[in-house]
């Protein structure tokens, strides 16, 4: 069975500072892990994905994800937070060892950024 | 059009009522879901449909009944509810099942059963 944890319910950051949100994972096969974010009533929005390749994966608004094997980490991080970067952020791993790929999502991190 | 969406925005029911809730997307995608989430919790899988045709069912409940018209509709069927399947209702696409694209959401339908 796969399965990913989010450490923190919280993490709070001032702007301006760096920000890393925290995912660990827990896969049998080849680990194939996403982020997620969602706003206040609204759908979630992709920001990255890891598949395989370059450990640093780079993705939308100037979040950026480091995959790490041996700490079986997928930490999300950007360099300088925004106000407007406060939401709930999802980690989440697909199992292709099946047919349907089902995604499994992890607790999610509430991120809040204040001026 | 990289755009999932979802009608009514909001629905408020009686256990008695029956009522249904919309998701089209025009991305060509042939995979669509059905999630429910809880507040501040994570999307939890209900449906998923590939090519028009019922792939998974998450040992839901049958007073949700899902259908998929065709491929880019996608529809849950609502009768006798509980107040506890108070919750968000999230549509997503993804171009084909088990492949390792992300899926695009819908903003949801909040649904309270009274």
């Amino acid at each position: 069975a796969q399965s990913v944890a989010q450490p923190e319910d919280q993490v709070n950051v001032a702007e301006g500072n760096p920000l890393t949100v925290k995912c660990t994972y827990s896969v049998s096969g080849n680990p194939y892990l996403f982020w997620y974010v969602q706003y206040p009533n609204r759908g979630l929005q992709f920001l990255l994905k890891y598949i395989t390749g370059d450990n640093l994966v780079k993705g939308s608004y100037g979040f950026e994800a480091e995959f790490n094997k041996s700490q079986t980490s997928f930490h999300l991080k950007k360099p300088s937070a925004l106000v407007s970067d406060s939401a709930l952020y999802f980690c989440a791993v697909r199992d292709m060892s099946g047919y349907a790929g089902k995604s499994t999502f992890g607790d999610g991190t509430t991120l809040t950024v204040k001026p | 059009d990289t755009e999932v969406t979802q009608t009514p925005k909001h629905l408020v029911m009686g256990m008695t009522n029956k009522k249904s809730l919309k998701c089209e997307q025009h991305m060509g995608h042939r995979a669509m879901y059905w999630y429910k989430q809880k507040a501040k919790k994570p999307p939890e899988l209900m449906f998923v449909y590939s090519y028009e045709k019922l792939s998974i069912n998450e040992s839901v409940p049958s007073r949700f009944s899902p259908e998929c018209p065709n491929s880019s509709l996608l529809n849950l069927h609502l009768h006798a509810l509980q107040p506890e399947d108070s919750a968000l209702y999230l549509c997503a696409s993804s171009p084909t099942i088990g492949d390792l694209n992300e899926q695009f959401f819908g903003p949801g339908t909040r649904l309270t059963v009274l």
